[in-house]
């Protein structure tokens, strides 16, 4: 059965630190790695990841996937109370075409 | 473009009823997936319909069924309803397969008494 675990499950933070949350998958056929961020309801992109030890990276955010070990970081530097979120971890498993997610990371910036 | 939509927001029922939700997706995508994502977990994937068939299905029992319709709208019914089955229904639309460009609805809030 695929799995995806993240890890802390809750993290708690100042406004200005960073962050790194873990995510680790074992799946069979894996084709990609995505991580979104859920604020109230709908869950947004943040990346996707196939190819290992290449950065993606949008502002503040940044991600990577070690397709060897299986698993992939997302760092959030300089946090920000907006940064506020569950942030989730999905796979998608090549022919299946549907995502396994992860139990996500509730992290809470304090200003 | 009003992105993905999704009816009721809420939904209050007691166990055994029977219930509907539906997802409008994005404009431009031809499928839909469904998502329950219980109070402290994961989205789990249900079902994902793409022209009018189910193409995939995830751990769910046969309670749990679909309907696309020539719009590419979607609904999701369920059966006999559980007290477990009360969480957040997600919709999520794309274009065939490409998942990094699924766009998430709001969501219906379930809550089974």
């Amino acid at each position: 059965e695929d799995k995806v675990v993240q890890s802390p499950l809750s993290l708690v933070v100042h406004e200005g630190d960073t962050v790194t949350l873990n995510c680790s998958y074992e799946v069979t056929n894996f084709r990609s790695l995505l991580w979104y961020k859920q604020e109230k309801k709908a869950p947004t992109f943040l990346f996707m990841l196939t190819s290992s030890g290449i950065e993606k990276k949008s502002g503040r955010l940044s991600s990577i996937l070690d397709k060897k070990e299986l698993f992939s970081i997302l760092n959030i530097t300089a946090t920000q109370t907006g940064d506020s979120a569950v942030y989730l971890c999905a796979v998608e498993v090549g022919g299946n075409e549907k995502l396994t997610f992860g139990t996500g990371t509730r992290l809470t910036i304090i200003p | 473009d009003a992105g993905v939509t999704q009816s009721p927001t809420h939904l209050i029922k007691t166990r055994g009823q029977q219930v509907t939700l539906r997802c409008s997706p994005k404009s431009g995508h031809d499928t839909v997936s469904w998502y329950q994502q219980a109070l402290g977990q994961g989205p789990q994937f249900i079902f994902q319909y793409y022209e009018e068939e189910e193409r995939q299905r995830g751990n769910f029992p046969d309670r749990f069924s679909g309907h696309q319709f020539p719009n590419y709208s979607s609904e999701l019914n369920v059966n006999a309803l559980l007290l477990g089955d009360s969480a957040l229904y997600l919709c999520a639309s794309s274009f065939g397969t490409r998942l990094n460009e699924q766009f998430f609805g709001p969501g219906t809030r379930l809550t089974v008494l």
